[in-house]
């Protein structure tokens, strides 16, 4: 257990729709990842937060967006869904702002029909 | 832009060494990450990279030369749970985006 929790573990939801996932970081940890995984594209960063800032982008989608909260979780919102966001989300955190420290959830699979 | 290559897959005795060599061209380097991922669970961080040479951990070490744009990941002793997919991933130089290579299956027979 890294001690990353997400949730929730599955999710199924039809096209068009919008959908948030939930991420709870190691206690301590300042900095939240969120990845996506697909067969298709292999593991992709989405975005990274420090301590309630955007710290980092990767190649997030306009329809994706995330957030940090004060108490440092965070949430994924997905919206306008399409059959190709089919994937599973990882988030991972780290104490600081290097990926070397980071541990991973066990991810989200979304399934989207 | 970004490209990152790495074998598909790779098949290696148990007690043997292997290398996993990746390649990568992006704007910018500002570090490069091997991760273990194991079928259907979270990857985990193995080693990192950012000044040429070798890092050791254990049985795996890392080799870095930013010259050639290239890397290699050495597992030795081999172990039948080191069955797993290996990704390479580079951090551009503004920091801001991580670019995942598409990860090297490595299956350890008896």
């Amino acid at each position: 257990d890294s001690g990353v929790t997400q949730t929730p573990k599955h999710l199924i939801t039809a096209t068009g729709q919008r959908v948030t996932l939930r991420c709870s970081p190691r206690s301590g940890d300042l900095s939240v990842y969120w990845y996506q995984q697909s067969l298709d594209q292999g593991l992709q960063f989405l975005i990274q937060y420090y301590n309630g800032e955007e710290r980092a982008k990767g190649n997030i989608l306009e329809r994706f967006s995330a957030q940090q909260f004060p108490d440092l979780h965070s949430e994924l919102n997905l919206s306008s869904l399409e059959l190709g966001d089919s994937a599973l989300y990882f988030c991972a955190s780290s104490v600081g702002t290097l990926e070397t420290e980071a541990f991973f959830g066990q991810g989200t699979r979304l399934t989207v029909v | 832009g970004q490209n990152i290559d790495q074998p598909t897959e790779m098949t290696a005795t148990e007690g043997a060494i292997v290398q996993i060599n990746c390649t990568y061209q992006t704007s910018g380097f500002n570090g490069l990450f091997w991760y273990q991922q194991h079928a259907g669970e979270a990857p985990t961080f193995l080693s990192y990279n950012v000044l040429d040479g070798l890092e050791e951990k254990g049985r795996f070490s890392s080799f870095l030369s930013r010259s050639k744009g290239y890397i290699y990941l050495l597992l030795k002793e081999l172990q039948m749970k080191d069955s797993a997919s290996y990704l390479c991933a580079v951090r551009d130089n503004y920091g801001q985006n991580f670019v995942f290579g598409p990860g090297t299956r490595l299956s350890v027979l008896p």
